[in-house]
């Protein structure tokens, strides 16, 4: 079956330490992209990527990196420079149609990050 | 720039019966698109439907229609007949049509509770 699959489920990490969260995703999309949603909150974007090999901050991008090797992986690193990195992290997908306003983003089960 | 208001802080609906949930958004480009997602509590952000700027028709995908009111900048989702399994957050989205790039703006959700 396609989909998107994130992992781990739930990831503890120490102070100053980075954590990487996995995003693998079999539908053939070009496009992927990572999400933060904070409790009542909606979805913030961190960081996007229209094409392997190339990536673009978005609103949320500091204290945040990414790699784009593989057109199936996308990994977020939580670096210590994120202060308050505890929150629900989303990775999604979509085809990557340039302009192509009606193009569905697919999102993964998503990876809750806490701080101990 | 893009902006999406869900102020509902919270809705009740009895099973079976029709609920409405409120989006209104703001942007200044001439063609967008409009999206619903559902979030139930394991978190994983489903698709629901879809509606372009400059659409004839209001779309409609099963139980679920769009009342969408260009003039008023509003996109409620409206869902019928109400299961429990409804019972979830619902955030509304909206693409622009400015650039290259796919980025979706969502808001901040809405929590539906449906009583048996």
């Amino acid at each position: 079956d396609g989909g998107i699959t994130q992992s781990p489920k739930y990831l503890f990490r120490k102070e100053g330490q980075n954590v990487t969260l996995s995003c693998e995703q079999n539908l053939n999309h070009d496009a992927m992209y990572w999400y933060r949603q904070d409790p009542g909150q909606g979805l913030r974007l961190i960081y996007y990527s229209q094409i392997v090999n190339d990536f673009q901050k978005g609103d949320i991008a500091e204290g945040y990196s990414v790699s784009r090797e593989k057109k199936e992986s996308f990994p977020l690193t939580v670096t210590s420079a994120q202060k308050n990195p505890t929150a629900f992290y989303l990775c999604a997908s979509s085809i990557g149609k340039p302009g192509a306003l009606a193009e569905t983003q697919y999102f993964g089960p998503g990876t809750r990050l806490l701080v101990l | 720039a893009q902006k999406i208001t869900q102020t509902q802080p919270g809705m009740f609906v009895q099973e079976k019966e029709a609920v409405t949930l409120d989006c209104t958004y703001d942007t200044s480009d001439p063609s967008y698109g409009l999206f619903w997602y559902k979030q139930p509590s394991s978190g994983e952000m489903i698709f629901l439907i879809y509606q372009g700027s400059y659409d004839q028709q209001n779309a409609t995908e099963g139980r679920y229609s769009l009342n969408f009111q260009k003039a008023r900048k509003s996109a409620n989702l409206v869902i019928s007949a109400s299961q429990l399994g409804d019972s979830a957050m619902y955030f509304c989205a909206m693409r622009g049509g400015t650039g290259a790039n796919s980025k979706l703006t969502f808001g901040k959700g809405i929590t539906l509770s449906v009583r048996p």
